[in-house]
């Protein structure tokens, strides 16, 4: 069983549509991140959170750290926002567990 | 601002010759660097990070080997390639544990 769980592995959403993707985990840990990556392979950093909720333009992330889960939840969804989604947690040990990544694609 | 460089973009190599992949961070000073690995159709895999110049751990066992030899200046290097070692190889640096990580524009190394 992997340490960091996420889905759904694939996703189609029509363009204005509401997204959650969600990832368990069963470490402890000290942060929880998102991470955004693109076709070409770059990946980008969403997100770092610890507790709470955090919001970026359409994005919102929200952990609940009793239940050891957290979502990701794009609002109005486009085009531009296809992409594969990892969710990876930071133990107290400076491991990191990654999940397997949500591949999302926007149609317009 | 902080910069992070990797070099190559690309790159082909016969199996059991040597590898050197560089990773520079511009605009901060003793960052945590970490080499990740995303092979095919799979995860990313964190391989070593550093905490500072020659601190080294590593995640897990392989092929290769990590080196910090200046402060913003963090090397993945093998001395002989297996076919496995193909992927596409990320660096990042982060201001330390528990913070935001910033990636590179990634490696992608075809071991043929």
């Amino acid at each position: 069983k992997n340490e960091v769980e996420q889905s759904p592995q694939n996703l189609t959403a029509q363009e204005g549509e509401f997204i959650t993707i969600n990832c368990s985990y069963s470490v402890g840990i000290s942060a929880l991140h998102w991470l955004q990556q693109h076709p070409g392979g770059g990946i980008v950093s969403l997100f770092m959170l610890s507790s709470g909720k955090k919001k970026h333009g359409r994005l919102i992330a929200t952990i609940n750290i009793q239940e050891k889960h957290s979502s990701l939840h794009i609002t109005a969804s486009h085009p531009r926002d296809s992409a594969v989604y990892i969710c990876a947690a930071n133990n107290t040990g400076n491991q990191f567990y990654f999940g397997t990544g949500t591949s999302l694609t926007v149609i317009p | 601002s902080q910069t992070i460089h990797q070099w190559p973009a690309t790159l082909v190599q016969p199996v059991g010759s040597p590898l050197s992949l560089e990773c520079t961070v511009e605009g901060t000073s003793n960052p945590n660097l970490y080499w990740y690995r995303q092979a095919a159709g799979r995860g990313l895999q964190l391989l070593f990070y550093s905490v500072g110049i020659g601190q080294i751990s590593s995640e897990v066992p392989q092929n290769l080997s990590a080196s910090r030899p200046q402060d913003r200046q963090f090397i993945l290097s093998s001395k002989k390639l297996l076919l496995s070692d193909s992927g596409f190889y990320l660096c990042a640096w982060s201001a330390g544990h528990a913070y935001e990580q910033y990636f590179g524009p990634g490696t992608r190394l075809t071991v043929t």
